[in-house]
C-alpha cells in the first residue's frame, strides 16, 4: 500500500534554533517527493519537488533531502523564525500522477 | 493576483442543505484538483479535471457529490444533502500539463465548511 509517514507528528522549538523533520515512504514506483508547507487556515504552498536523482534541494532556510534506496526524506530548518509556524506536509508523486499526502508535521517556533 | 481563487472562504449550513464552491485556477493551467483536509490530516483527493473533461474520482466521493468544469477553466464542487461528516476545508489546486512529472501544484486558500 502507497503511504507516506511523517515525523515527529508535533514539535515546538524556540526562535532561532534548528530543526529537521522526517518523511518516510513506501509509494512505487517513486516519481519525485514534496515538502509543503501550510500555515493555518490556508492552502499548502510549495517549498521542494525532488526526483529520484536528486539528493538535496534549498530553498532559502529550508534544505530537504532525498535518499530513495531507504526511501526518506528530511526537511531542515535552520534559523527557526516565528513565522516558520505551520504544518509541513510531504508528498510522494507516483508516476500515475497520484499524489500521497502524509499527515503532516506541525512545527511552533516560541520567542 | 494571478492564483488559485475559491469561494466562498467559510461555509456554514445547516445539515440536509445543498452547497457549492467555486474555484477559479491560474488562467494557463489546465489541470485542476479537488481535495479534503480534516484537522490534523493531509489533504485526500477527491477528483481532477484535464480541461473540461474529469479524469479520476476518488472513491471519497461519494453520489451526493458532483464536480464540472464546463469550460475547461473555472470548475464547482456541490454538496447535496450535507452531512456532519462533510465538514472539512476543501481545497482546489492547478497545475499545467508541461509533460514534467515535477510539475508544481498550486493551491487556493481553500472553503472551510461547517456542517451543523
Amino acid at each position: 500500500k502507497n503511504q507516506v509517514e511523517q515525523s515527529p507528528q508535533s514539535l515546538i522549538i524556540l526562535e532561532g534554533k534548528n530543526c529537521t523533520l522526517q518523511c518516510n515512504y513506501t509509494v512505487s514506483p517513486f516519481s519525485n517527493l514534496r515538502w509543503y508547507k501550510q500555515d493555518t487556515g490556508r492552502g499548502p504552498v510549495s517549498l521542494t519537488i525532488m526526483t529520484f536523482s536528486e539528493n538535496t534541494k534549498s530553498n532559502g532556510r529550508y534544505t530537504a533531502t532525498l535518499d530513495a534506496d531507504t526511501k526518506q526524506s528530511s526537511l531542515h530548518i535552520t534559523a527557526s523564525q516565528l513565522s516558520d509556524s505551520a504544518s509541513y506536509i510531504c508528498v510522494v508523486s507516483a508516476y500515475s500522477d497520484k499524489l500521497i499526502f502524509g499527515t503532516g508535521t506541525r512545527l511552533q517556533v516560541f520567542p | 493576483d494571478t492564483g488559485v481563487s475559491q469561494d466562498p472562504r467559510h461555509k456554514i449550513t445547516k445539515r440536509g442543505q445543498n452547497v457549492t464552491f467555486r474555484c477559479d485556477p491560474i488562467s494557463e493551467h489546465n489541470r485542476l484538483y479537488w481535495y479534503r483536509q480534516t484537522l490534523g490530516q493531509g489533504p485526500e483527493f477527491l477528483t481532477y479535471f484535464q480541461n473540461e473533461a474529469q479524469l479520476e474520482k476518488s472513491r471519497l466521493l461519494s453520489d451526493r457529490f458532483s464536480a464540472e468544469r464546463p469550460k475547461g477553466s473555472f470548475s464547482t464542487l456541490e454538496i447535496q444533502r450535507t452531512e456532519q461528516g462533510d465538514s472539512a476545508m476543501y481545497l482546489c489546486a492547478s497545475s499545467s500539463l508541461s509533460g514534467a512529472t515535477n510539475e508544481k501544484l498550486f493551491f487556493g486558500s481553500g472553503t472551510q465548511l461547517s456542517v451543523l
